[in-house]
């Protein structure tokens, strides 16, 4: 079956980097675009962007188009998320989702100092 | 960018009850190829989003037909019919026809 299984939890301080990951099974990687969705504690969801897949070229939601990078690890179908120079706002779970159908089960960021 | 007006914005219906969302979207849904990618998922607590319906009326697989969608161009309706308690959580409408996709602001629905 298809699944997107994402990585562990975060707790970064201001300024630092992160990079999480989104890992396909189940269909051809390079067939599917990825999205990738954020979430505010106690919001509704945001679209950052998506990858294509067989390019490896990004997309970004105009609110995305600093500090976040969208990245391929194609032999491992696996997708990153990277956000640079954290801010307390960048508090949130990603989700990466596989077209609309398809959602990664979330990685919870905390930003703190 | 599309802007998703979902109203209203939480509902409190007792199990049996029927409740309809609405979706308002800014421009037209419809797409170069004549469909209409208007989406409903639902987030129940603590989970990720699940996609209920596609294309405004098409159900996913193992969704129960109590749920329904209707509607055209900029304007879309979902239709809970006769609630269980496990339909609690919040709904979102999701646009898929223009870049970048954008979502309703959801409807947090309780049980009685």
């Amino acid at each position: 079956q298809i699944q997107l299984v994402q990585s562990g939890p975060e707790l970064k301080k201001p300024g630092e980097s992160l990079k999480i990951s989104c890992k396909a099974s189940g269909y051809t990687f390079t067939d599917y675009a990825m999205q990738w969705v954020k979430q505010a504690p106690g919001k509704g969801l945001q679209y950052m962007g998506w990858i294509n897949t067989q390019t490896g070229k990004p997309t970004y939601a105009d609110d995305f188009k600093e500090r976040f990078v969208f990245s391929l690890e194609t032999s491992a179908s696996t997708a990153y998320l990277q956000i640079n120079n954290l801010k307390n706002e960048d508090t949130a779970t990603y989700f990466c989702a596989r077209g609309t159908a398809y959602w990664g089960q979330g990685v919870m960021v905390t930003v703190s100092s | 960018d599309v802007v998703m007006t979902q109203t209203p914005p939480s509902l409190s219906v007792a199990i049996g009850q029927s409740v309809s969302i609405s979706c308002k979207s800014s421009q037209s849904l419809v797409a170069s190829d004549k469909n209409t990618y208007l989406n409903w998922l639902l987030q129940s607590p603590g989970r990720s989003p699940k996609r209920l319906i596609y294309q405004v009326s098409k159900l996913d697989s193992g969704v129960p037909d109590r749920f329904s969608g209707s509607g055209s161009e900029k304007d879309f309706t979902l239709k809970i019919s006769r609630v269980e308690a496990e339909d609690l959580g919040v709904y979102y409408c999701l646009q898929g026809t223009h870049l970048p996709l954008t979502f309703g602001s959801g409807t947090k629905l309780e049980i009685k």
